[in-house]
């Protein structure tokens, strides 16, 4: 596609309620990273996929998260029993590969609201 | 730990005024570079510094990258109300390859008239 494509933009659940974040990357782009951003801060660092390979998934809050990355393409970040403190917006980027700037583009994010 | 640490976290002032955004670490990147987010946007590359004291600008704004590629300072002229938003500094740690971004704690500047 033309851009980063992120569904839901919008998502409302109850607590304990499991959840799945879709994102489409640009076509081609190897890295596909997941952010977290709560109201009014700056980006918290999920986990980074090369291929279907993650390589870094360090900022994982905790083992309710995992995603998964198919085909080199769409990823899915899975949140399991949400809790209150999940609410954020989750913002999907992509990346090409062998470019040393290495620009990342952004999805419009999943406004999480766990309540 | 936080890797890149952004100074002043939130800055309000008058249209007119300069300002100066600091983006520091102890780290050495291969890249730098600075995004612009909105509301209900995700965040939008300005623009990317690769040489140590390379100088770089936008129109009004000035990017600079320190010598020894650890820190960038972003400087803009005569803000607008239309420069509102969040600036966020981001460290790329390897040259050719898509290395993992390392996003800063993010400067939230409000433009007033």
């Amino acid at each position: 596609g033309a851009g980063v494509s992120q569904s839901p933009s919008n998502k409302v659940t109850e607590k304990g309620k499991d959840v799945e974040l879709r994102c489409d990357p640009i076509s081609g782009h190897t890295a596909l990273y997941w952010y977290r951003q709560s109201l009014g801060q700056g980006l918290e660092f999920l986990i980074y996929f090369q291929g279907n390979s993650a390589p870094d998934k360090s900022g994982l809050p905790s083992d309710r998260f995992s995603a998964e990355r198919t085909g080199g393409s769409v990823s899915t970040l899975t949140i399991q029993r949400t809790q209150q403190e999940d609410s954020a917006v989750y913002l999907c980027a992509s990346s090409a590969l062998t470019v040393p700037n290495t620009e990342a583009f952004f999805g419009q994010g999943t406004r999480l609201t766990v309540v | 730990t936080q890797l890149l640490e952004q100074s002043p976290q939130f800055l309000s002032i008058q249209e007119g005024e300069n300002l100066t955004v600091y983006c520091n670490s102890s780290s050495v990147f291969s890249s730098l570079q600075w995004y612009r987010q909105e509301p209900g946007e995700g965040p939008v590359l300005l623009v990317t510094v690769v040489t140590g004291g390379e100088v770089k600008k936008l129109k009004r704004l000035t990017f600079q990258f320190g010598d020894a590629r650890k820190d960038s300072s972003l400087h803009i002229t005569a803000a607008q109300p239309g420069d509102t938003g969040l600036y966020l500094c981001a460290g790329a740690k390897a040259a050719g390859t898509a290395s993992k971004l390392t996003f800063g704690t993010g400067t939230r500047l409000q433009v007033t008239l």
